[in-house]
């Protein structure tokens, strides 16, 4: 039981590229979030899913999109990158409406 | 609107001595707070919430609907203990979970030997 597995662990872009950040959870939760963290802002909610096929928006969704095909991932996906999302991404799950978030390592993305 | 504010960006403390990090939140409606930890090159982890009532690792958390506080309590701070904490909201509307947990900017803990 792996948990919650971002990849990759760290990322390093140009500004303009494209590039998809993975999650994948094998504990079978619903719902799945990615959060943003910034120094002096913590952790920002970009997008969240509460099932396949169900996404919504966070409090900083511009410039990513999200897809949950399975139950399993939820990808990240950075159309066209800028300087101002050089971040700490991270994933999070969990059972259900009402139960603890679970977060993965992070990702640590750069953008020059 | 949801909103999580905690004051203080560093609060060092001295071994043994009594820790307090505060939260106070902004809602209307019926909410759910959290504690989480991020230990130094650690995931973020669950800490405690409130309606677990619980005590973890000396740690207790009382939600104060009047003041709208969830102060992170421990009466004698560990080295261990030295991390960043973030105080967590999870607001509840129309009888179900807004499933949007809004995170606080986070207190670094330091622990002086």
């Amino acid at each position: 039981n792996a948990g919650v597995t971002q990849t990759p662990k760290f990322q390093v872009l140009k500004t303009g590229q494209s590039m998809t950040l993975q999650c994948a959870q094998d504990m079978n939760h619903e719902y799945m979030s990615w959060y943003r963290q910034d120094p002096g802002m913590g952790l920002r909610l970009i997008h969240y899913s509460v099932g396949a096929g169900i996404t919504d928006q966070g409090e900083v969704p511009n410039g990513y999109n999200v897809s949950r095909s399975t139950t399993e991932d939820f990808p990240l996906r950075l159309l066209s990158a800028a300087p101002s999302q050089t971040s700490v991404y991270f994933c999070a799950s969990s059972r259900g409406q009402d139960s603890p978030l679970h977060f993965g390592n992070g990702t640590r993305l750069t953008v020059t | 609107a949801q909103r999580v504010t905690q004051p203080e960006k560093l609060l060092s403390v001295f071994k043994g001595a009594p820790v307090e990090l505060k939260c106070n939140y902004s809602y209307s409606g019926s909410p759910e707070l959290f504690w989480y930890v991020q230990y130094s090159r650690q995931r973020l982890q669950l800490l405690l919430r409130h309606i677990s009532r619980e005590s973890i690792k000396g740690f207790t958390a009382d939600l104060n609907k009047g003041e709208t506080s969830f102060h992170l309590k421990k009466p004698f701070a560990q080295e261990e203990d030295s991390a960043m904490y973030y105080c967590a909201l999870r607001g509840y509307l129309y009888g179900g979970a807004t499933n949007k947990l809004i995170f606080g900017t986070g207190t670094l803990l330091a622990v002086q030997p």
